[in-house]
């Protein structure tokens, strides 16, 4: 069964920093590409940050591009979002999310329960 | 960038059929995806590649696309089906995931 576990959450100041992590258990976790997507309070879902099978490839929406920083270690089976130079607008719900597939593109196939952010002073 | 627009809210009543629609420029082209979000929790896919179903989605969740709106179809709805779904597709021209901004299903 696959299951994706965030951690790493809570209340940070605006300019400061935290790490998000997300454990990974019941699949292949260096064959697939992992993803975060966040969701502010009472909104929708915004994609943040996708990262290859191999960490080889990269990719961040413009409103983090810069600040977060994606990575992942396949020997721990762990995905990381480092996240500095945080915003009051970057208060959401993360949640780490598998492509099925080694590369980006396609779908979310499974889904953490999600590890809350809230920046704010 | 490439923008996909869902209605607020879609209205139905219990064992009627309620559509969802995700609008984008020549979304036709690509494949399409939604996901249901129940209030506090994960989402979870129900419809992938357009029209795919995972395993454990009943058959009553069904998509379609083609030209410049992809649609999914709810089938003889529940009051369990009342929550929020979002299309979502990749854009191969700025390498980016991109969501609609999602529907609420109201069930009457």
């Amino acid at each position: 069964e696959v299951q994706l576990l965030e951690s790493g959450g809570g209340l940070v100041q605006p300019g400061g920093s935290l790490r998000l992590s997300c454990a990974a258990s019941g699949f292949s976790f260096s064959n697939y590409a992992m993803s975060w997507v966040r969701q502010a309070p009472g909104k929708g879902l915004e994609w943040v940050s996708v990262i290859s099978g191999s960490g080889g490839s990269i990719y961040y929406a413009d409103s983090v591009k810069g600040r977060f920083t994606i990575s992942r270690d396949n020997s721990k089976n762990t995905l990381y979002l480092q996240m500095n130079s945080l915003r009051a607008e970057d208060t959401a719900v993360y949640f780490c999310a598998k492509v099925p597939a080694a590369n980006r593109g396609y779908y979310f196939d499974y889904w953490g329960q999600g590890t809350l952010v809230t920046v704010s002073s | 960038s490439y923008v996909l627009t869902q209605p607020p809210s879609v209205s139905v009543a219990p064992g009627q059929t309620a559509r969802i629609t995700c609008g984008g420029n020549n979304i036709g082209s690509k494949s399409v995806h939604w996901y249901q979000q129940k209030p506090g929790q994960a989402p979870v896919l129900v419809v992938y590649d357009d029209s795919d179903r995972p395993s454990g989605i009943p058959e009553r969740f069904s998509g379609s696309n083609s030209g410049n709106t992809a649609t999914l179809t709810i089938s003889r709805v529940e009051a369990g089906d009342e929550v929020d779904y979002y299309c979502q597709v990749w854009d191969s021209s700025s390498d980016r995931y991109v969501f609609g901004s999602g529907t609420k299903v109201t069930v009457l």
